[in-house]
């Protein structure tokens, strides 16, 4: 089936230093992609829409400017947390889309981010 | 926005059947999904139905769909406990589009006890 995979799974980072995290598609090309964030014990949240080719679309409230995205393939997209503070600790998990619109999101397997 | 609601909690004995509700509001919903996060783990497509579906069954897992009450329920039989983990249910209003956002419950953890 479709697979989603996600870099690194796990990073300590101290404050005010820059986070970059991966997002592939393994086995399908995609030209849409989802970052979500998930906090203890709560819902996934969209952050943003990654679009090959072209700029982010972000959830309202997102700081676009402290969570870069770039989707410089069909098959990979990056979310870097810029100038990290300990309130940006969270689990980011991204997620594709196989195939025409139809097609349910496959998730990679999440990024847990702790900033000290 | 959408709303989608789940009960927090779910206990049960191994090999009982193991039933998980979720009721959402928007009436447009196309596809309704249902994923599983075990602990540290990012999310598994359990399964997923379509709106003018009213049941799918996929060995041990059956999804009913009561679209005219917005009601969506996962019924695991024989319920394993390596079948323990949080339960997300999930709603798309869009069909076709590139976006294709969900609009996620909060999550139910499952419990099984041996």
């Amino acid at each position: 089936g479709a697979v989603v995979s996600q870099h690194p799974s796990r990073v300590i980072c101290k404050s005010g230093t820059s986070v970059k995290i991966e997002c592939r598609s393994l086995d399908f090309q995609a030209t849409t992609m989802f970052w979500y964030r998930q906090f203890p014990k709560q819902s996934l949240m969209l952050m943003a829409t990654s679009n090959e080719g072209s700029k982010a679309t972000y959830e309202q409230g997102v700081e676009k400017d402290k969570f870069l995205i770039n989707h410089a393939s069909l098959t990979l997209s990056t979310l870097t947390v810029t100038s990290a503070h300990p309130e940006d600790s969270s689990f980011y998990i991204c997620s594709a889309r196989p195939g025409a619109g139809d097609s349910p999101l496959h998730f990679g397997n999440g990024t847990r981010l702790t900033v000290t | 926005g959408e709303d989608v609601e789940q009960s927090l909690f779910l206990s049960v004995r191994e090999g009982d059947s193991s039933v998980i509700n979720c009721t959402y509001t928007d009436s447009s919903s196309t596809y309704l999904y249902w994923y599983k996060q075990e602990p540290g783990a990012g999310l598994q497509l359990l399964t997923y139905i379509f709106s003018n579906m009213d049941m799918k069954q996929d060995q041990r897992l059956t999804v009913l769909l009561n679209k005219k009450d917005k009601h969506l329920s996962l019924r695991i039989a024989d319920t394993q406990t390596g079948d323990s983990a949080i339960y997300f249910c999930a709603e798309t209003p869009d069909r076709g589009s590139t976006l294709g956002r969900l609009y996620f419950g909060r999550g139910t953890q499952l419990t099984v006890w041996p």
